[in-house]
């Protein structure tokens, strides 16, 4: 079993603010990092994959980075809109089998 | 293209009763994962299969679940003689290579409910 701890646990920002949380993951057997946002009665929906130390990507207002050596990732959304507000997972990936964080829900108030 | 289809979306069973999910890839994708969702609680992984193949089943329990990915038709999950711990949300996804290091995508999920 492998521990995969998101932070924090929820979080409510005004639209307009930027925000990030934490996905912190064991280094050792490190393989690949996922980023998922998932919205309320639908799937998970792939945001970034990440594999090398000091990997940084974006999608529009989102980006996220890797510390691999340290063992974690942030998640940053600029500028957050009410259509953001979602359930953002982490997953870490050791070559064999995925864990996945509890995620952050965010909540993006008009 | 349509996404990964689960169905049921909705699945009530009886303690004793079997349960029968199915998961049908996106097209083109030959790698399949199941993965269980238990209240409060994050997704778990349960087997990975490729067609005809299971390549990882480590998460599944060795009682009463099984599954399979056969050369025709959908992946199914088959719960045999269900408990009411077996409630939870069976998401299911698929990608074209090992998801390791491409994307995965998900299905809407199997909600199981056991009465």
């Amino acid at each position: 079993i492998l521990n995969v701890e998101q932070s924090p646990q929820s979080l409510h920002v005004q639209e307009g603010d930027s925000t990030n949380f934490t996905c912190s993951f064991p280094s050792s057997n490190f393989y690949a990092l996922h980023w998922y946002r998932w919205e309320t009665a639908k799937s998970p929906e792939a945001l970034f994959v990440m594999t090398l130390n000091g990997d940084e990507k974006k999608k529009g207002r989102i980006s996220a980075t890797l510390n691999t050596k340290e063992g974690y990732s942030y998640l940053y959304i600029k500028g957050s809109q009410p259509e953001d507000s979602a359930t953002y997972l982490c997953a870490s990936y050791t070559g064999n089998q995925f864990y996945f964080g509890t995620g952050t829900s965010l909540t993006v108030i008009p | 293209n349509a996404g990964v289809m689960q169905n049921p979306r909705h699945l009530v069973r009886r303690r004793g009763q079997e349960a029968r999910l199915r998961c049908s890839p996106m097209k083109g994708h030959s790698h399949v994962y199941w993965y269980r969702q238990l209240p409060e609680e994050g997704l778990k992984f349960m087997v990975y299969l490729q067609k005809e193949n299971i390549i990882d089943e480590s998460g599944m329990p060795k009682e009463r679940f099984s599954a399979e990915f056969p050369k025709e038709g959908p992946s199914i999950l088959r719960i045999q003689q269900v408990v009411r711990g077996d409630s939870a949300a069976y998401f299911c996804a698929s990608s074209v290579v090992p998801q390791g290091n491409t994307e995965a995508f998900f299905g809407q999920g199997t909600r199981l409910t056991v009465v």
